[in-house]
């Protein structure tokens, strides 16, 4: 079956400390989309990429880097420089075609101390 | 730009009784309306969309939402919940020459017993 798969599902990690989420999609998708959710704040967009090799800032991308080698990866690396970076973290993918909605992974549940 | 106004941020109901969720957008252009539904420590999954024709559709789960283009709304509605349904509950938007989808706030629908 197709999808998209988040790893690892619970992450934690050090203050100071660059870390890396994994997102893979096999939904033949070209659009990915990284978003932070914190309690009671809804979802966030870090960044997305609409195509290989290119990749555009969202709301609140400070801190955050990604690359786009492949289609079907779309990495997250929370830098030191985020601030807050304790969160739920949820990838998702997207057609280039309207009406299709997100398809969403099962998140991963960063934890800095 | 597209916009999306979830109009209650918790809604408390008891087992068996009906529910709705409202949902209001705001676009230029014609639009694709979604609702979402994310239990704790997942992603979010698909639950029902209105791309066009009759304007109420039905989805997963016994939910149903109905457009109302004049209003702009895209209220979401069960004749009676379950436990099962507790969970959060997101409104979205995306115009139909894209895929940029836009999130509501979310909406925790907390059903008692």
């Amino acid at each position: 079956d197709g999808g998209i798969t988040q790893s690892p599902k619970y992450l934690f990690r050090k203050e100071g400390q660059n870390v890396t989420l994994s997102c893979e999609q096999n939904l033949n998708h070209d659009a990915m989309y990284w978003y932070r959710q914190d309690p009671g704040q809804g979802l966030r967009l870090i960044y997305y990429s609409q195509i290989v090799n290119d990749f555009q800032k969202g709301d609140i991308a400070e801190g955050y880097s990604v690359s786009r080698e492949k289609k079907e990866s779309f990495p997250l690396t929370v830098t030191s420089a985020q601030k807050n970076p304790t969160a739920f973290y949820l990838c998702a993918s997207a057609p280039p075609a309207g009406g299709r909605g997100y398809t969403f992974g099962s998140g991963t549940r960063l934890t800095v101390v | 730009a597209q916009s999306v106004t979830q109009l209650d941020s918790q809604v408390p109901v008891f087992e068996e009784a009906p529910v709705e969720l409202r949902c209001n957008y705001s676009s230029s252009v014609s639009v694709y309306l979604f609702w979402y539904v994310q239990y704790p420590n997942q992603g979010l999954q698909l639950l029902l969309k209105y791309l066009s024709g009759s304007t109420l559709v039905k989805g997963i789960n016994g939910f149903e939402a109905e457009f109302n283009k004049s209003q702009t709304s895209f209220h979401l509605r069960k004749p009676s919940v379950h436990i099962s349904d507790t969970a959060e509950y997101f409104c979205a938007v995306s115009a139909f020459n894209n895929n940029d989808m836009r999130f509501g706030a979310g909406t925790r629908l907390t059903v008692k017993p």
